[in-house]
């Protein structure tokens, strides 16, 4: 079974502060997915990353950033200098391979809340 | 291009009827499935397809119905309307094997059961 822990559940943070939202995940499986999603007011899903079990750098998108650490099962996502645009729920999500099946499992989402 | 495409947007049905959400996607995607969001609870995965003619449960499956008679479309079927069953449900489409995994979503169906 797997598993996306997103302890945190509501994060409030004035307009330019850094803010990382925690994901832990459980798998069995040696070779899997993580994706972090964001779902703004309008209520689509938007894809912010991929990464994969064998690949652990981290990874930098302009303010955004990704921590990937195979021994604590984290994945953790830092928006620097925060926006109002920012304000959205973000979902941490895990797909493993079993045998011919994808399943993504999602974590319960944080909402995040910046303010001017 | 149209990707991953989910009718209707919004409904609105009464305890006992039956609807299907249509879901439809034009990338020769191999695997579909359907997720419900709840207030709280994240996506929770319905029913998922590996391919046309392979249909397996997720997590939720109760009082839901799934065929993939074709590549292209994953209908989600509602037999018999209940209030639990109101939500916003996503149709997913992925390339699977060794073209990735990337996932697609549709823009969601409002669903709510009075």
């Amino acid at each position: 079974a797997q598993k996306v822990t997103q302890a945190q559940t509501e994060i409030s943070v004035v307009e330019k502060e850094d803010v990382t939202l925690d994901c832990v995940y459980e798998t069995r499986d040696t070779t899997y997915y993580l994706f972090w999603y964001k779902q703004p007011p309008s209520g689509e899903l938007v894809f912010l990353i991929r990464r994969n079990s064998f690949d652990e750098q981290n990874e930098i998108s302009g303010r955004y950033s990704w921590n990937f650490q195979k021994s604590t099962s984290s994945f953790n996502f830092t928006i620097t200098a925060s926006q109002v645009v920012d304000s959205a729920v973000y979902f941490c999500a895990l797909s493993s391979r079993t045998g011919a099946n994808s399943k993504l499992t999602f974590g319960k989402g944080i909402t995040l809340s910046v303010r001017p | 291009n149209a990707g991953v495409t989910q009718t209707p947007k919004f409904q609105v049905l009464k305890t006992g009827q039956s609807m299907t959400l249509q879901c439809a996607q034009d990338m020769n995607h191999e695997y579909m499935s359907w997720y419900r969001q709840d207030p709280g609870m994240g996506l929770r995965l319905i029913h998922y397809s590996v391919g046309a003619g392979i249909t397996d449960q997720g997590e939720v499956p109760n009082g839901y119905n799934v065929s993939r008679s074709t590549t292209e479309d994953f209908p989600l079927r509602l037999l018999s309307a209940a209030p639990s069953q109101t939500s916003v449900y996503f149709c997913a489409s992925s390339p699977g094997g060794s073209r990735g995994y990337g996932y697609t979503f549709g823009s969601g169906t409002r669903l709510t059961v009075v």
